[in-house]
């Protein structure tokens, strides 16, 4: 069964605005992995962090974990066009990443 | 980052047919590569870990006689769609992990390969 499960399904902002996608699982795991899609494309890897860590940043995006919540977000700020995109988180647990269903995020000039 | 190349990006059959679709990792080794399949608007579901030298692994459901996966180098690795049919119309993604890079739990993926069963 899957394990990240991410919310919203959409989302649609204005340029300039920050994105937050969050995303929940049910088991333990090592590390938790944020990938983006763009359509029609594969993915690309964009930010890890591990069972314990709390908070990691990259540019402009930041990545949150709590692990007694099982849950984790992603948020990107001062979004921008190029930015919309799917969004997956992946779990890591022994050996495989199990992903989520993805929010697929809409930014607009 | 390392590079995985999948080939062809698109492919379009004849129902009966097979397809074979190319995984490789172009600027490092891949002892081991994992098999996807997305449905559109849908998530990633993981169909196989592909192994160099040995058999694949595969997930629960999956047919392996359907669904072909050879890795025979450190570089390659394919998945053959045999006698394709209709449902088998997906996206097939491939992604390997750079182990000698530090086993860092990321996954570098191709750009995916549409298959579409006519």
């Amino acid at each position: 069964s899957q394990q990240g499960e991410e919310d919203p399904q959409a989302l649609s902002i204005q340029e300039g605005e920050n994105a937050t996608m969050n995303c929940s699982y049910k088991t333990s795991i090592n590390n938790l992995q944020w990938y983006r899609q763009n359509s029609g494309r594969g993915l690309v890897h964009l930010i890890l962090i591990r069972s314990n860590e709390r908070e990691k940043h990259s540019g402009r995006l930041r990545v949150t974990l709590d692990t007694s919540k099982k849950s984790s977000s992603l948020l990107i700020t001062a979004s921008r066009a190029a930015d919309t995109a799917s969004y997956f988180c992946a779990t890591a647990g022994y050996s495989t990443l199990t992903f989520g269903k993805g929010t697929m995020l809409l930014v607009s000039p | 980052g390392a590079v995985v190349s999948q080939h062809p990006s698109w492919v379009i059959c004849k129902s009966g047919t097979s397809v074979k679709i190319e995984c490789r990792s172009l600027d490092f080794q891949a002892t081991t590569m994992f098999w996807y399949r997305q449905f559109p608007k849908q998530s990633l579901m993981l169909m196989a870990t592909s192994n160099e030298g040995s058999k694949a692994t595969y997930e629960q459901g999956v047919e392996k006689d359907k669904f072909l996966i050879n890795h025979a180098s450190l570089t390659l690795s394919t998945l053959t769609v045999t006698s394709a049919h209709p449902e088998d119309s997906s996206f097939y993604i491939c992604s390997a992990p750079d182990l000698l890079a530090g086993n860092t739990g990321e996954l570098f993926f191709g750009e995916g390969s549409r298959l579409t069963v006519l």
